[in-house]
């Protein structure tokens, strides 16, 4: 098992335009949640699947914020007329449904310029 | 909502002595509590756990102490490694649902 990737691990993109970042979880896992991080704090929630169930979000996911996970498996999250403010790590991490770890990838960046 | 708080933006200690890192949080719901480790360019990693029926969870040279009346927990470290030099996030989570992260301590440990 290679762990929680994440695709791309940077991007940098210009105001007004859409981005998707993917999120390919450890197989046996069930849940899935995509975290944001800002400098100098930690990790927020955003929004979190139980298989391809997308069960609760975040009141920071605006509605330029969609995230989808179609058959339960990877998980998308795009950011539609970006904005300067979006710039951030988009963490992605995933878990069984009995435990409490969660195993994190190693983050997309992303800038808007 | 700063439902858990890490005060201490930054700590430094000597090679070989203890590392204490602090959390408290305000959510008296949380059942379950977590520290991660984060290295840069990289995402968190899982150090270790306990369990609100639990005050203290030991693993090797991490150990995380749990004082549900005064809505704290700590984790130590020792003896401290150069290698142990990261950033630290303390994670609470209710019921077994997502979690809330505090904004973290960098860890330095000088040789």
């Amino acid at each position: 098992d290679t762990g929680v990737s994440q695709d791309p691990r940077h991007k940098i993109t210009k105001r007004g335009q859409n981005v998707t970042f993917r999120c390919d979880p450890i197989s046996e896992h069930n849940r899935l949640y995509w975290y944001r991080q800002t400098l100098g704090q930690g990790p927020e929630f955003l929004t979190y699947f139980q298989n391809e169930a997308q069960l609760e979000k975040s009141r920071l996911l605006s509605d330029r914020f969609s995230a989808e996970r179609p058959k339960g498996s990877f998980s998308t999250l795009e950011i539609q007329r970006t904005e300067q403010g979006d710039s951030a790590m988009y963490l992605c991490a995933s878990r069984r449904g009995g435990d409490n770890e969660q195993f994190f990838g190693p983050g997309t960046r992303l800038t808007v310029l | 909502d700063q439902q858990v708080k890490q005060n201490s933006p930054s700590l430094s200690v000597q090679e070989g002595r203890i590392s204490i890192l602090n959390c408290d949080y305000t959510n008296s719901m949380f059942d379950y509590f977590l520290w991660y480790k984060k290295y840069p360019a990289e995402g968190p990693t899982f150090l270790i756990s306990i369990s609100s029926i639990k005050d203290k969870n030991e693993d090797g040279r991490f150990t995380v102490f749990l004082n549900k009346s005064a809505k704290h927990l700590s984790l130590h470290i020792v003896p401290s490694q150069p290698g142990d030099s990261a950033v630290y996030f303390c994670a609470a989570s209710a019921n077994n649902n997502d979690m809330r992260f505090g904004a973290g301590t960098r860890l330095t440990v000088k040789p």
